[in-house]
């Protein structure tokens, strides 16, 4: 089976620019989180749907983030307008029940200048 | 607040030994413990996990220990190989919790 798929892999803008990430989870899989990693630290947790409900949204640091799973497919995170805090690599995981791990994404890593 | 952290941030082996990295967590409500491994370029890709009503759990080449008691985690791996040179991190999540907390992560290099 295919696995996450996030776009862009990397992605370079200017402070105050727009950037919509887009994740494409395993298919079936109604559980889909977005986490992000900053300057090599934990990989700290932003959200979590159920299928196109927003579950869980405790992570997201503040009004510039944006989520959005329509249809309960593919999810996009726009980030307007960005900031240099906001550079990290972005991951998208999904999984087909809440137990048991993820199937994460290789990432997105957002750059910020 | 609820934290996973790790005692070394980087772990350095000769290939063929066993390896142990080590994870403390904070939150006692935590009951199921993941291990994660993270090569360069890509996403985390789960290895083991276990759940709090156990206190190890082996699988291919590797186990995991938990000590409930002063909340530590460890995974373990043998005969390590450079294959295994990546970031690992631990991950917890609570009871009746839907986020998974991620620690800072350890790197492992493999010497050949």
């Amino acid at each position: 089976e295919a696995g996450v798929t996030q776009f862009p892999s990397h992605s370079v803008i200017e402070k105050g620019q727009t950037v919509t990430l887009r994740c494409d989870p395993i298919s079936g899989h109604d559980n889909l989180y977005w986490y992000r990693r900053v300057m090599g630290k934990e990989i700290k947790f932003l959200l979590h749907f159920v299928k196109e409900s927003k579950q869980d949204e405790s992570g997201m640091p503040n009004n510039r983030f944006l989520a959005e799973r329509t249809g309960g497919t593919y999810s996009t995170l726009k980030v307007q307008p960005a900031e240099l805090e906001d550079s990290g690599v972005y991951f998208c995981a999904s999984s087909q029940r809440l137990e048991g791990g993820f199937t994460f994404g290789s990432g997105t890593r957002l750059t910020v200048v | 607040g609820e934290s996973v952290g790790l005692h070394l941030p980087t772990l350095s082996v000769q290939e063929g030994d066993n390896s142990i990295i080590n994870c403390a967590y904070s939150n006692s409500a935590s009951d199921y413990f993941i291990w994660y491994k993270q090569e360069s370029g890509k996403g985390p890709q789960f290895i083991i996990d276990i759940r709090s009503n156990m206190d190890k759990r082996q699988g291919q080449r590797v186990t995991v220990l938990l000590n409930k008691t002063v909340k530590h985690l460890s995974l373990q791996i043998a005969a390590t190989q450079p294959g295994d040179s990546a970031v690992y991190f631990c991950a917890e999540r609570y009871t009746g919790g839907f986020k998974t907390i991620f620690g800072a992560g350890t790197r492992l290099f493999v010497k050949a």
